[in-house]
């Protein structure tokens, strides 16, 4: 099964500051098919970017996704206060449908 | 609007066995696989598998093969994962999610439903 490795653990970051996580694939996932979502305590976790890159329905421009092959990024441009949450991304390339184990972003 | 709503918190002993329920609304049911996922407390997501709502097959990811069952009701737009032989390992809040083949990711989730094993 693919393994994906997300990183960091954590990122402590300020509203207004520029989020990076990472995603890595212990193996390519073809077709670029990988997704990343946001988890809010007692909320439905929320899908922002699918096919690595095109944001979902609804999810503001300041959300972007690039990556192929094995090395996959999310990137928040300008951190909200609402931004603040856990994102996971997963793969639909082989089955099982593989998580990574999470990034926390928080306040600083 | 798409929604999906769960069945609320259960409690159960080792050994027993426990059915979450959950209900689609919104959009066509059989259009659209339904997985399960869960997370045991303080850990990530784990996907368990999906079943394909149009011909009520499932597939499972491994190691949840045997006591873990999931099943439909079309008539009611619902679909349910069984969980038997219950280990205090299970638990975890259980998500279902629909799936969308066109995109693919998991578009819309369940609100999640608690199920705590304890003697």
């Amino acid at each position: 099964e693919i393994v994906l490795t997300q990183s960091p653990g954590t990122l402590s970051l300020s509203p207004g500051e520029r989020a990076t996580l990472s995603c890595r694939a212990s193996q390519s996932v073809s077709g670029s098919n990988l997704a990343w979502y946001q988890q809010k305590p007692g909320q439905a976790s929320r899908l922002l970017i699918y096919g690595a890159s095109s944001r979902a329905t609804g999810i503001p421009d300041r959300f972007s996704g690039s990556g192929s092959g094995t090395d996959f990024t999310l990137t928040i441009s300008r951190l909200e206060p609402e931004d603040f949450a856990v994102y996971y991304c997963q793969q639909f390339g082989s089955s099982p449908w593989t998580f990574g184990q999470g990034t926390k972003v928080e306040i600083k | 609007q798409v929604q999906l709503v769960q069945s609320g918190s259960e409690l159960k002993k080792p050994g027993a066995s426990v059915k979450v329920s959950c209900k689609a609304s919104g959009y066509t049911f059989t259009s659209h696989a339904m997985n399960w996922v869960r997370q045991a407390p303080g850990q990530g997501l784990e996907w368990l598998g999906l079943i394909n709502t149009n011909t009520g097959n499932p597939t499972y990811a491994q190691g949840f093969t045997g006591r873990f069952v999931f099943s439909l009701d079309t008539s009611v737009s619902t679909a349910y994962l069984q969980i038997s032989s219950l280990k205090t390992e299970d638990t975890a809040v259980y998500y279902c999610a629909r799936f969308d083949g066109a995109l693919p990711a998991l578009d819309y989730w369940g609100q999640g439903t608690l199920v705590s094993v304890s003697s």
